[in-house]
């Protein structure tokens, strides 16, 4: 049962145009959510998370929205740069919980320069 | 301040067999949790330990095991090896518990089963 989905594999975008990646979940308990990236061979390196009594959290170029009524939350890059290109999980915690994220599958972010 | 250290990060192991794999983590924080990513299951946790016990433990065989020291440092422990127990394992980090905190992860151990 994957309780947390990341529906499109992979996202190919220009150089300075907007990156927008989805994640989408089926746990109500779930109250916290994260967004990493990860290059080949390295561990995943924390972005930036939001918890469920915000709808936005911003933390530079990087933006995550957060619609708790679609149990729907995505990360907005502005300006995508050819750096970001990476693999991105969305994670989800519940309190109580909180040490066991969820992850996502992941998608392929491709910047073109 | 230093990251998340693992070690080792590449190891080959023969059926059967059995491994043990270590996390070193942030100065600081006492939680540390270890995931396992393949192709197929992508990143699923294994279990969270905290002061030395076990909070929290995923759907994994008894096989996979683990524990913490006194200095926060994380072993995980995987006997009878199996093929399909190849895989990147993670362990991360965090300074609290018992609320939401990111953790922090290191750069793995990538094990492979012949």
């Amino acid at each position: 049962d994957q309780q947390v989905k990341q529906n499109s594999p992979s996202l190919s975008v220009q150089e300075g145009r907007i990156s927008i990646l989805n994640c989408d979940y089926t746990n109500s308990m779930f109250d916290y959510f994260l967004w990493y990236k990860k290059y080949p061979a390295e561990g995943p390196t924390f972005l930036i998370s939001i918890s469920s009594i915000k709808d936005k959290n911003e933390d530079g170029r990087f933006t995550v929205f957060l619609n708790k009524s679609a149990k729907h939350l995505s990360l907005h890059i502005v300006p995508s740069q050819p750096g970001d290109s990476a693999v991105y999980f969305c994670a989800a915690s519940r309190s109580g919980n909180t040490g066991k994220l969820i992850f996502g599958q992941g998608t392929t972010l491709q910047v073109k320069p | 301040k230093a990251g998340v250290t693992q070690t080792p990060r590449y190891l080959i192991k023969t059926r059967g067999q059995q491994v043990t794999l270590s996390c070193s983590p942030i100065s600081g924080h006492r939680s540390v949790s270890w995931y396992q990513q393949t192709p197929g299951q992508g990143l699923q946790f294994l279990f969270e330990y905290f002061s030395e016990t076990q909070r929290n433990k995923g759907n994994f065989p008894g096989r996979f095991s683990g524990r913490q020291f006194s200095n926060s440092r994380s072993e995980m422990n995987v006997s009878t090896l199996e093929l399909g127990d190849s895989a990147l394992y993670l362990c991360a980090s965090r300074g609290a518990v018992n609320t939401n905190y990111e953790q922090y992860f290191g750069p793995g151990t990538r094990l492979t089963v012949t």
